[in-house]
């Protein structure tokens, strides 16, 4: 079975200083990898994926994560970020190919909040 | 697109009464999720359907949580009878296809079982 790590489950920073949020998973032959973010009283929504190819993917709200399959990490960073970026944010990791559907294993989610 | 809608939006019930949650996917998403969000144990997947027929349903925490899904429109998930440590946010989220495609939630249903 797949694993996620969250390594942080609370990251403060102030308002425009950049943040990374870390994610690990357990290694596999293949694997997607997706970041979703939870604002209060909602549900997730699809930050980015990594399905294939290259390795920066950029999201939406300017945030991006980098694929690392030799350090099995796929961290999320933004360069400045804003108050309303405010929010918990889970790392997902599916393994397997074609249209097989994997299990998604999500880690237990990062809360990321901005000061102004 | 509506989304995936889910109803009630907050369940407050006794324990020892019957719930049931419901969830309408994404028109023509193939896969249905259920999930459960707690403080202690984060997002667990309980059961997912793929094209109607449950496929993995190993997550279900007991007998007393069973779910359906009757048509591609509609599904439910029911406890009977309902515990105080079942209280939680649960989840549906569709998705398109398997594996790649990510998926799309709905915005839960909070439920308190006193």
């Amino acid at each position: 079975a797949q694993s996620v790590t969250q390594l942080d489950s609370q990251v403060p920073v102030f308002e425009e200083a950049p943040v990374e949020l870390r994610c690990n998973y357990s290694s596999s032959v293949s694997v997607y990898l997706f970041w979703y973010v939870q604002y209060p009283n909602q549900g997730l929504q699809l930050l980015l994926k990594y399905l294939s190819g290259s390795t920066l993917v950029k999201g939406i709200n300017g945030f991006e994560a980098e694929f690392n399959k030799s350090q099995t990490s796929f961290h999320l960073r933004k360069p400045s970020v804003h108050i309303s970026d405010t929010a918990e944010y889970f790392c997902a990791v599916t393994s397997g190919g074609g249209s097989t559907l994997g299990r998604l294993y999500f880690g237990r989610g990062t809360q990321l909040t901005v000061w102004p | 697109d509506a989304g995936v809608i889910q109803s009630p939006r907050h369940e407050v019930t006794e324990m020892g009464q019957e719930v049931t949650l419901r969830c309408k996917p994404i028109s023509g998403h193939d896969y249905l999720f259920w999930y459960r969000q707690t403080m202690m144990r984060g997002l667990e997947l309980l059961i997912y359907f793929n094209n109607n027929v449950p496929i993995d349903d190993s997550g279900m925490p007991e007998d007393r949580f069973s779910a359906k899904m009757p048509n591609a429109s509609f599904s439910t998930l029911k406890i009977q009878p309902s515990e105080p440590r079942d209280s939680a946010v649960y989840f549906c989220a569709s998705s398109p296809t398997g594996g790649r495609s990510p998926l799309h939630f709905g915005n839960g249903t909070r439920l308190t079982v006193t």
